[in-house]
């Protein structure tokens, strides 16, 4: 059984730039949640996909948008960088309806 | 709204010492309770969790008792490891209508020497 793998493992991009973060989900899940984790603190829920649909949403704003693919991967892109982007971007898969979440290594980015 | 507190670290033990960290929650509802490690360079992973009023959830030697009426999630062992070092996440599960996110702590390092 594959695990959660996320691309690239780090990046930076420049402030105002664009950026597209990708995660294959573990075989079985059909759920793809994205999370922000900044340098010392507890990972902050962005949104979730399930069936190809955004599937809840936590407080970020319209810049960050996602995709849910037939396969169950995901992108997760942001527009517009910011400094305050840099963080550990944590993709986690899941079966809807169930609590079980395996998440991935992450994407380190870095805005400059 | 739902939120988790965990205790401030750094915790920093010998070998063979007891552990402690501590987690309280608010919440509408009865959230699902978890607890992850993260270890240097990685992403997380599922320690243990609870999903109702004083279910325990263990594992390698942690454990953790839901408990309803003081709120409360908190992680022990009786005995850590020097591979036990690195950062413990409690986390509550907040389900809606449109899916189901998870509510993380600030996370707690723990350090252990020989």
């Amino acid at each position: 059984e594959t695990g959660v793998t996320q691309s690239p493992t780090h990046l930076i991009k420049t402030r105002g730039q664009q950026v597209t973060l990708r995660c294959s989900s573990q075989s079985g899940h059909n759920t793809v949640s994205w999370y922000q984790q900044a340098l010392g603190q507890g990972p902050q829920f962005i949104f979730q996909y399930y069936r190809e649909e955004e599937n809840g949403r936590g407080n970020f704003p319209p810049r960050f948008s996602g995709l849910q693919f037939p396969n169950y991967s995901s992108e997760l892109n942001v527009n517009a960088l910011e400094l305050d982007d840099s963080a550990l971007y944590l993709c986690a898969s899941s079966s809807q309806g169930a609590e079980g979440y395996t998440f991935g290594s992450g994407t380190r980015l870095t805005v400059v | 709204g739902n939120s988790v507190t965990q205790m401030e670290g750094p915790v920093t033990l010998s070998e063979e010492a007891f552990l402690t960290i501590n987690c309280t929650y608010t919440a509408t509802g009865y959230p699902s309770l978890f607890w992850y490690v993260q270890y240097p360079g990685e992403g997380l992973q599922l320690l243990l969790k609870a999903t109702k009023a004083d279910d325990k959830g263990s594992n390698k030697g942690f454990e953790a008792t839901y408990r309803k009426e003081t709120t409360s999630f908190h992680l022990e062992k009786g005995s850590v490891q020097v591979s036990d070092s690195a950062v413990y996440f409690c986390a509550l599960s907040s389900a809606n209508q449109a899916g189901t996110a998870l509510i993380f702590g600030k996370g707690t390092t723990l350090s252990v020497s020989s």
